[in-house]
């Protein structure tokens, strides 16, 4: 498939290090948040989300941290993996259905 | 069940044609969304629907993008007089109501202007 984003700002992680992806989002109304991974030639795929009412939430090795303050979200990768790498999306939505999404990280897992 | 699929995976097709773009929502998915993906870029709203009814076709280019859900399942998303800056993935997401909700994303249509 093709490559998504070519020109994406990159993060190059050691296998078995932690990962940590940071998005900017634009509104301060924007009361839900996701996090997506896409893989070349593929949609984005859900990983985590979190709403304004909280600062952290954790999945399976993975944890998103939103501070409303400055408006910035990030993900954290625990013991990343070679499958980890993909691009990585932050989306926001101000409380409908019209999802703001951000230019994506591409992360890359070094063996 | 099954994701959303998107149908062709791949269409190449020459400057001035028109085109359509097929999507199949996970069953029982009210809410069906269209969104444009440049290279480099994150998914770009283009059309929400809610069941039959676009909801909020405020991203659209222009008016030779048109989308259709006749039957508050499958959508339609077509392209008149296609322009070579049209060439896109364009994705297609479903979710359940009330927003905001999950979208599940279909794997895209690569769709190449000559």
């Amino acid at each position: 498939g093709e490559s998504v984003g070519l020109h994406l700002p990159t993060l190059s992680v050691q296998e078995g290090d932690n990962s940590i992806i940071n998005c900017a989002y634009s509104n301060s109304a924007s009361d839900y948040f996701i996090w997506y991974k896409q893989e070349s030639g593929k949609g984005p795929q859900f990983i985590i989300d979190i709403r304004s009412n909280m600062d952290k939430r954790q999945g399976q090795r993975v944890t998103v941290l939103l501070n409303k303050t400055v408006k910035h979200l990030s993900l954290q990768i625990a013991a990343t993996q070679p499958g980890d790498s993909a691009v990585y999306f932050c989306a926001e939505n101000i409380g409908t259905y019209k999802y703001i999404f951000g230019t994506g990280t591409r992360l890359k897992v070094l063996a | 069940g099954a994701g959303v699929s998107q149908t062709p995976s791949n269409k190449v097709t020459e400057k001035g044609k028109y085109v359509e773009l097929r999507c199949d929502p996970i069953s029982g998915h009210t809410a069906l969304y269209w969104y444009r993906q440049s290279l480099g870029q994150g998914p770009e709203f283009l059309i929400y629907f809610q069941g039959t009814g676009a909801a909020d076709d405020s991203g659209l280019p222009n008016d030779r993008f048109f989308a259709v859900r006749p039957e508050g399942s499958v959508s339609t998303l077509k392209i008149q007089r296609t322009e070579r800056g049209d060439s896109a993935v364009y994705l297609c997401a479903s979710s359940l109501l009330p927003p905001p909700r999950e979208q599940f994303f279909g794997p895209g249509t690569r769709l190449t202007v000559l």
